[in-house]
């Protein structure tokens, strides 16, 4: 089946500094990928839906110039947490779509990401 | 506004009984509804329903979709302490906005 590959599974970084997540769709092309953040014993929050070669589009509530977001390939897209702060360690985890974006793809998920800042 | 409401909200059973799980949904557009598994990482995908009263079953799991009264269920039979987990729906409408519901916590007892 289609594999959705996150890296790194958990970091722990100091306050200040930026932080890259990496999601990766491993056997299939996936010109949309989506990131979210979960929060404990709460449901998936959409962060930002990310399309190969654009702009990313980011929920409202969410800020750009901290959550980067770069869809640079069919395969790969990047959240970068700028300046992170301990109000930001949270589980990220990003999903990519196999199928024609928009309508009716099925959704694969990656891993998440643990981020944790002291 | 478009949500999605999953019940109840937490579930406790012993192994072996059946239970079922809620989903309503208000969504423009609607599309799909999807089912999905969570345990300590990332969800797992279970189903994914577009025609209503079509059952799709995986194993001891099945779902239905019902679009004239805005609902899908999901039904795990005999239960498995394996079963415990988060059980989150999504509503996808044609577009690239998923909306996921709040997830029934499910705890199976042996």
């Amino acid at each position: 089946g289609a594999v959705v590959s996150q890296h790194p599974s958990r970091v722990i970084c100091k306050s200040g500094t930026s932080v890259k997540i990496e999601c990766r769709s491993l056997d299939f092309q996936a010109t949309t990928m989506f990131w979210y953040r979960q929060f404990p014993k709460q449901s998936l929050m959409l962060m930002a839906t990310s399309n190969e070669g654009s702009k990313a589009t980011y929920e409202q509530g969410v800020e750009k110039d901290k959550f980067l977001i770069n869809h640079a390939s069919l395969t790969l897209s990047t959240l970068t947490v700028t300046s992170a702060h301990p109000e930001d360690s949270s589980f990220y985890i990003c999903s990519a779509e196999r199928g024609v974006a928009g309508y009716g793809g099925e959704l694969f998920f990656g891993e998440g990401s643990r981020l944790t800042v002291l | 506004e478009d949500k999605v409401v999953q019940s109840p909200l937490s579930l406790v059973v012993h192994e072996g009984d059946t239970v079922t799980l809620n989903c309503s949904y208000e969504v423009t557009n609607f599309r799909s509804l999807l089912w999905y598994k969570q345990e300590k990482k990332a969800p797992t995908f279970l189903f994914m329903l577009t025609s209503s009263g079509i059952e799709k079953k995986s194993g001891r799991l099945s779902s239905i979709l019902d679009k004239k009264e805005l609902f899908s269920i999901l039904n795990i039979t005999a239960t498995q302490t394996g079963d415990s987990a988060v059980y989150l729906c999504a509503a996808l409408p044609t577009g690239n906005q998923f909306y996921f519901g709040t997830g029934t916590s499910l705890t199976v007892i042996p």
